[in-house]
């Protein structure tokens, strides 16, 4: 089956750019989206098919995917921005999510 | 505006069936081109994809799920249901219903938390 990797944990100060990392087989064929999920609240869709950002996503929120690698920015990361990450993509008709990434604002 | 809304016994006992329901709001759930998912996640941790079902009731499960699962549709009713046999403590989660669009999922239910105990 097809599996997404994503890292544990990622750190970053404010104001700086956060980079979430997702790698699967070929996974630059497909198309990834991203999810941000805060404690005790539902998964928020803030990047689909690759790049493109949902109306009332800020755009300090940026996707790439090429090759076996997607990737999640976060530029001039706040405070707000903590948080778990998953990305997610589609394979033989089922949907495949990440393992999920903790962002973390220090 | 879509809103989808689940509901269900919050308790089940080993071994029983799970059985939850989507209310779907704002829009009808016969729209053409639109599948509707569940998606469960455990306490502590990641998403897991459950299955889908397409309005006219074609349906994709979880490979490691399809043998305990069933979404069903209700199309006068709005409702997409889901049933989860045999289950354990394994199945304890927040499920989750969802609207995919363009191979993502744009909305999603407030979740529901099961929990699987005697």
């Amino acid at each position: 089956s097809y599996e997404l990797t994503q890292p544990p944990s990622v750190s970053v100060s404010p104001g700086q750019t956060a980079s979430v990392t997702c790698s699967g087989d070929k996974l630059g064929d497909k198309y990834a989206s991203w999810y941000q999920q805060k404690p005790g609240q539902s998964p928020v869709l803030v990047i689909y098919q690759d790049t493109k950002r949902p109306s009332g996503i800020t755009d300090r929120f940026s996707g790439s995917n090429s090759g076996n690698t997607a990737t999640l920015t976060i530029s001039g990361t706040q405070a707000m921005d903590e948080a778990d990450y998953y990305c997610q993509a589609w394979d033989s008709n089922t949907v495949v999510f990440g393992g999920g990434t903790k962002l973390t604002v220090l | 505006q879509l809103q989808l809304q689940e509901s269900g016994p919050g308790l089940v006992k080993p071994s029983e069936t799970l059985s939850l329901t989507c209310t779907v709001s704002g829009g009808s759930i016969s729209s053409s081109g639109y599948y509707w998912d569940w998606i469960r996640q455990p306490p502590g941790k990641g998403l897991e994809w459950v299955g889908n079902i397409y309005y006219s009731g074609s349906t994709y499960y979880n490979p490691s799920l399809k043998s305990r699962v069933t979404i069903s549709v209700d199309t006068s009713k709005n409702q997409f249901s889901l049933r989860l046999s045999s289950v354990t403590a394994a199945d304890t989660a927040v499920y989750y219903c969802a609207r995919p669009l363009s191979q993502a999922f744009d909305v999603w239910g407030q979740g529901t938390m099961v929990t699987v105990s005697s």
